[in-house]
């Protein structure tokens, strides 16, 4: 089945620079890659996805990068904020949607003031 | 957008108890939705397919008599924890797909924390 590994566990960066979390895959099938964060005590919200035909995704300081031959994919977090401070996953799965997904360990990210 | 509602969001039960806890689709049908146990600071660890009109769909080492799920309705899951004990005590979250652009994406319940005393 499918493997998905987070890293780093932890990113502590300071309000207003960049936060980067990477995660790889192992089933090569999987196509769709979504993004969640978790506040203490909620769900998790989806914040972006991607989709194996695309390499790249914006959606205003969010950003999400897919490398299909090296098997991973990336959340890039621009002009950090505090309330981006939160637990982030990231998932894989196959069949172009939801069904399936594995998700990797989660990453909390802290930003500093 | 599409909304998932979980309840209750928190329960304190006593050991030897069951528990009740609903997943809705609120704006929407879901014919599958999934449920999770997350655990302080890991990751969402899937226990189980709802499938609407039929049994649900068990992972391994998920015991299906503890963790009783029906899915009576398409807008309605629940899951039952028979028999609580401490060991059960934890986040419990579900989800539901829902059809966006074209493809199904996960929309997550707020979760239920259950303390068993």
């Amino acid at each position: 089945g499918e493997n998905v590994e987070q890293h780093p566990s932890t990113l502590s960066v300071q309000e207003g620079d960049s936060a980067v979390i990477k995660c790889t895959y192992s089933d090569s099938a999987s196509n769709y890659f979504p993004w969640y964060k978790q506040e203490l005590g909620k769900g998790p919200q989806l914040i972006i996805d991607i989709r194996s035909n695309v390499g790249e995704k914006k959606d205003q300081r969010i950003a999400v990068t897919l490398n299909k031959t090296a098997k991973h994919f990336s959340l890039h977090i621009t002009e950090t904020q505090p309330e981006d401070s939160a637990v982030y996953f990231c998932a894989a799965g196959t069949g172009g949607g939801a069904d399936g997904l594995t998700f990797g360990k989660g990453t909390h990210l802290i930003i500093q003031p | 957008g599409a909304v998932v509602s979980q309840h209750p969001s928190r329960v304190i039960c006593k050991s030897g108890t069951s528990v009740k806890i609903e997943c809705r689709s609120l704006d929407f049908q879901a014919t599958t939705m999934f449920w999770y146990r997350q655990f302080p600071k890991q990751s969402l660890m899937l226990m189980a397919t709802s499938n609407e009109g039929s049994k649900a769909t068990y992972e391994q080492g998920v015991e299906k008599d503890k963790f009783l799920i029906n899915h009576a309705s398409l807008t309605l899951s629940t899951l039952t924890v028979t028999s609580a004990h401490p060991e059960d005590s934890s986040f419990y979250i579900c989800s539901a797909p829902n059809h966006r652009s074209g493809a199904n994406v996960l929309t997550f319940g707020a979760g239920s924390r259950l303390t068993v005393l």
